[in-house]
């Protein structure tokens, strides 16, 4: 079984501040890992994703990820936070193999302060 | 990029009736839908996996003679949700993959319909 856990069901940053939001995994078998972004009443917008190549993963509007296997992490970190960074964030892992099923961390709303 | 598309964005049914929800990935050919649950401020919950021309294949716990589910083609899958009660008032979201990405796991997906059952 496969499961992320993201630390912190709330976050809170500065505009231009930095952004870390954390999430740790756990799989019987190297993983997939995602973050996910949305919007209120809206569906998920991929971010990034990690599939066993660079650990360093850069994804969209700045924001990127680095999985490391000794510590079962996969942090989201964005250097500068913007208001428009204000949303909900979803960790999310899947086995390779298989219908590659996809489970979700609870999320973790990010609110940026002006 | 691969769009994946809901209708309808918002229902409000009365209790007893059934709703239909439809999922169509709009550039791409899905072999492979899913169909998830959202309640407020909580994750999503994969309710279950829709696969072209077979059964779905549900997650423990959902019913499957109350949230029935068709794969009709390669580009559309509906979520029937049948004699609702306001309990499955819910955010239905649903992702298809595209089985020329490689394998690489990644779902698309759809903005979500809003169900009010009154």
């Amino acid at each position: 079984a496969q499961s992320v856990t993201q630390l912190g069901s709330h976050v809170s940053v500065s505009e231009g501040a930095l952004v870390l939001l954390r999430c740790n995994y756990s799989s019987s078998v190297p993983p997939y890992l995602f973050w996910y972004v949305q919007y209120p009443n809206q569906g998920l917008q991929l971010l990034l994703k990690y599939t066993s190549a660079a650990t360093l993963v850069k994804g969209i509007n700045g924001f990127e990820a680095e999985f490391k296997k000794s510590e079962t992490s996969f942090h989201l970190t964005k250097p500068s936070a913007h208001m428009s960074d204000a949303a909900e964030y979803f960790c999310a892992v899947s086995d390779p193999g298989g219908y590659q099923k996809v489970t979700f961390g609870t999320g973790t709303k990010l609110q940026v302060i002006p | 990029g691969a769009v994946v598309s809901q209708h309808p964005s918002r229902v409000i049914c009365k209790s007893g009736t059934s709703v239909k929800i439809e999922c169509r990935s709009l550039d791409f050919q899905a072999t492979t839908m899913f169909w998830y649950r959202q309640f407020p401020k909580q994750s999503l919950m994969l309710m279950a996996t829709s696969n072209e021309g077979s059964k779905a294949t549900y997650e423990q716990g959902v019913e499957k003679d109350k949230f029935l589910i068709n794969h009709a083609s390669l580009t559309l899958s509906t979520l029937t949700v049948t004699s609702a009660h306001p309990e499955d008032s819910s955010f239905y979201i649903c992702s298809a993959r595209d089985p020329l990405a490689g394998g690489q796991g990644e779902q698309y997906f759809g903005p979500g319909t809003r169900l009010t059952v009154t």
